[in-house]
């Protein structure tokens, strides 16, 4: 069985101020690593991935996230964030390879709001 | 290119009534999934097709919930009696399925259920 913990609820932030979501997970499998963001009354858009290779994973709107396998994280970065980053963000994994046929396991959700 | 769509957008019903909750996917998307989000939680896969075919129903309750895809296009979903605690957004999801645990689910707006 896989699991994601999102270790804040919530995080507020200050406009272009950096900011860090972060992820754990649980898996006896090796695992593919998804971040989703959720905008209000919107369905979720697929922010960035982590397959193989390099683990610095760049995505859209100037978020990247980091595979750390020793850790079992994949914590979620943005360097100067505005107020439309503002939304739920959603870190999600699927088994690499066997017959999962892609199930997606997500954390509870993170909520950043983005302050003036 | 289209997104997912789902219809209703909301939906008030009271306990023990019926309820469906229909999806068209992606054009050419082979896997679709539907997924319920709880307030306050991260969506959870109810059901996955592959075409028309059911590949992941494990998680789906079945005394209550139905689900089918017709001609491997659109699809249905079917709460029949609702309960209290079926109250959540509902999220269908399609995908390509070229290969189908790396690919990027793409997500509809939902429907959101409030059983009274």
């Amino acid at each position: 069985a896989q699991s994601v913990t999102q270790l804040d609820s919530q995080v507020p932030v200050f406009e272009e101020a950096p900011v860090e979501l972060r992820c754990n997970y649980s898996s006896s499998v090796s695992v593919y690593l998804f971040w989703y963001v959720q905008y209000p009354n919107q369905g979720l858009q697929l922010l960035l991935k982590y397959l193989s290779g390099s683990t610095l994973v760049k995505g859209i709107n100037g978020f990247e996230a980091e595979f750390n396998k020793s850790q079992t994280s994949f914590h979620l970065r943005k360097p100067s964030v505005h107020i439309s980053d503002t939304a739920e963000y959603f870190c999600a994994v699927s088994n690499a390879g066997g017959t999962s046929y892609g199930k997606l396991t997500f954390g509870q959700g993170t909520i950043l709001t983005v302050h003036p | 290119e289209a997104g997912v769509a789902q219809s209703p957008r909301y939906k008030i019903i009271e306990k023990r009534q019926s309820v469906a909750f229909w999806c068209n996917p992606i054009s050419g998307h082979a896997t679709l999934y539907w997924y319920q989000q709880i307030l306050g939680q991260g969506p959870k896969l109810l059901i996955q097709f592959q075409n028309n075919g059911v590949v992941d129903d494990s998680q789906l309750p079945k005394d209550r919930f139905s689900a089918e895809r017709l001609k491997g296009v659109d699809s249905t979903l079917k709460i029949q009696p609702a309960k209290l605690e079926d109250s959540a957004v509902y999220l269908c999801a399609s995908s390509p399925s070229s290969s189908v645990n790396t690919d990027t689910q793409y997500f509809g707006p939902g429907t959101r259920l409030t059983v009274l």
